[in-house]
C-alpha cells in the first residue's frame, strides 16, 4: 500500500518560486510514476505533469512548460514538483499522485495549499 | 488535447436512488477513463479504472461503462457518504484532463 506525505502550506510572493515535496512509503519511488495535479479554489483538477514510463521520462503540459519542474529523489524517496514565476492564479492546492493501471491515479498526497498572493 | 465534458454539472437525489454522471470525450478511445471522488478538504479517491473496473475497497454500487466518446458512472442506490463531486479523466493521450466534475447533493 503506497502512502504519499506532502509538505506544509507555503505563502508565496508574485516571482517568486515554490517548491513542493511528496515523501513515498511503501514502495520506493522508483516503482512508481508519480504525477501532479492542481486544484484552484473551488475550481476543477488540473494535470500539470509527470512521469510518462512509456517515454521514461517527465512530461509536462503545455500551459506549465518552462516553469515546472518534476524531480526525484531516489535515496529519500522524495518527489518533488518546483513552479517558478508565480502568479496570483498558481494559488491552489497542489497535490502529488501515483499512477496505477491504465494511468489512473490510485493513490494521492493530502494536498499542498500554496497561495500566492502580494 | 482531449476536452472532458461532463454532465450534469450539478445533481440533487435522494438516498436509496440510482444516479448517472456522463463524461464525453473530444476524442474517442475505449478503455483509459477513470473516474473519481472528492469530498470537500480531501484529496480525490479513485473510484473506477479503465472505464469499468472497480478499484479495490470501492462499493460494487459504483460502476463504470462506456467507449468511444461516451462514458458513465453509475450509482445503483446511494448511500449519505456517497455525496461529493465527481470527476472523469482520460489517460489516452497527454495531457491527461479531467472533466470539470459533477456535484452530487443532497
Amino acid at each position: 500500500q503506497v502512502h504519499l506525505v506532502q509538505s506544509g502550506a507555503e505563502v508565496k510572493k508574485p516571482g517568486a518560486s515554490v517548491k513542493v515535496s511528496c515523501k513515498v512509503s511503501g514502495f520506493t519511488l522508483t516503482e512508481l510514476a508519480m504525477h501532479w495535479v492542481r486544484q484552484a479554489p473551488g475550481k476543477g483538477l488540473e494535470w500539470m505533469g509527470g512521469f510518462d514510463p512509456e517515454d521514461k521520462g517527465v512530461i509536462y503540459a503545455q500551459k506549465f512548460q518552462g516553469r515546472v519542474t518534476m524531480t526525484e529523489d531516489t535515496f529519500t524517496d522524495t518527489a518533488y514538483m518546483e513552479l517558478n514565476s508565480l502568479r496570483s492564479d498558481d494559488t491552489a492546492v497542489y497535490y502529488c499522485a501515483a499512477e496505477g493501471s491504465s494511468g489512473s491515479y490510485y493513490s494521492w498526497g493530502q494536498g499542498t495549499r500554496v497561495t500566492v498572493s502580494s | 488535447d482531449i476536452q472532458m465534458t461532463q454532465s450534469p454539472s450539478s445533481v440533487s437525489a435522494a438516498v436509496g436512488e440510482r444516479i448517472t454522471i456522463t463524461c464525453r470525450t473530444s476524442q474517442a478511445f475505449s478503455t483509459y477513463l477513470n473516474w473519481y471522488q472528492q469530498k470537500p478538504g480531501k484529496a480525490p479517491k479513485l473510484l473506477i479504472y479503465a472505464t469499468s473496473s472497480l478499484q479495490s475497497g470501492v462499493p460494487s454500487r459504483f460502476s463504470g461503462s462506456g467507449s468511444g466518446t461516451d462514458f458513465t458512472l453509475t450509482i445503483s442506490s446511494l448511500q449519505p457518504e456517497d455525496f461529493a463531486t465527481y470527476y472523469c479523466q482520460q489517460s489516452y493521450s497527454a495531457p491527461y484532463t479531467f472533466g470539470q466534475g459533477t456535484r452530487l447533493e443532497i
